[in-house]
């Protein structure tokens, strides 16, 4: 069985500009979810998909945004990337929402972004 | 709101030594418990957890216990090997308000042959 799927695993943009994250989820999980991890914040919370609508969302600014598909894909978006933004960004994926079984959460290997 | 505090790492430690890493929490009502484990270049991957108090986790030789006493969870292996340097994250989901993991800093613990 394939695990979680974060494309690309490396990013480099600059300041100003806009990037999309994807993330494929293993199959036959709903939900997804998005976290950031820095140095300095550690791992913390963006949101969470389930069957295409957000259930849940952590305190990040409305620059952060996300969507899923009908086949459980997730992508993440950052427009107006600032240096802060600067992380690695984590999905992971479970079968159900994550209120209801958060043992049950598998991640994938990130995407570094890293904005110059 | 939910709060996971870890100790600073790293903590070096040889070949068999007794690990303890800790870890204290706050908050509302009656959260469940985890240990997440992220090996380098690797996602996170659950432990161990407790979803009560007095509750004992184990997994891999890895063990802790839910003590609500003292909004604690710490971390415990009886005798480490070099396999197992990574960075530990303690984690809660609370059974109120937001229903999200709240992640500790992580504990970067390597092990020396």
């Amino acid at each position: 069985k394939a695990g979680v799927t974060q494309t690309p695993r490396y990013l480099i943009k600059t300041r100003g500009q806009q990037v999309t994250l994807s993330c494929s989820p293993i199959s036959g999980h709903r939900s997804v979810s998005w976290y950031q991890q820095t140095p300095g914040q550690g791992l913390q919370f963006l949101f969470e998909y389930f069957s295409e609508t957000q259930r849940n969302k952590g305190n990040f600014p409305g620059r952060f945004s996300g969507r899923q598909f009908s086949n459980s894909r997730s992508e993440m978006n950052v427009s107006t990337l600032e240096l802060g933004d600067s992380a690695l960004y984590l999905c992971a994926s479970s079968p159900t929402q994550v209120e209801y079984g958060g043992e049950k959460l598998f991640f994938g290997s990130g995407t570094q972004l890293s904005v110059l | 709101g939910d709060s996971v505090t870890q100790m600073e790492g790293p903590v070096t430690l040889s070949e068999e030594a007794f690990l303890t890493i800790n870890c204290t929490y706050t908050a509302t009502g009656y959260p469940s418990l985890f240990w997440y484990v992220q090996y380098p270049g690797e996602g996170l991957q659950l432990l161990l957890k407790a979803t009560k108090a007095d509750d004992k986790g184990s997994n891999k030789g890895f063990e802790a216990t839910y003590r609500k006493e003292t909004t604690s969870f710490h971390l415990e292996k009886g005798s480490v090997q070099v396999s197992d340097s990574a960075v530990y994250f303690c984690a809660l989901i609370s059974d109120t308000g937001r229903r999200a993991l709240t992640f500790g800093s992580g504990t970067r613990l390597q092990v020396q042959p």
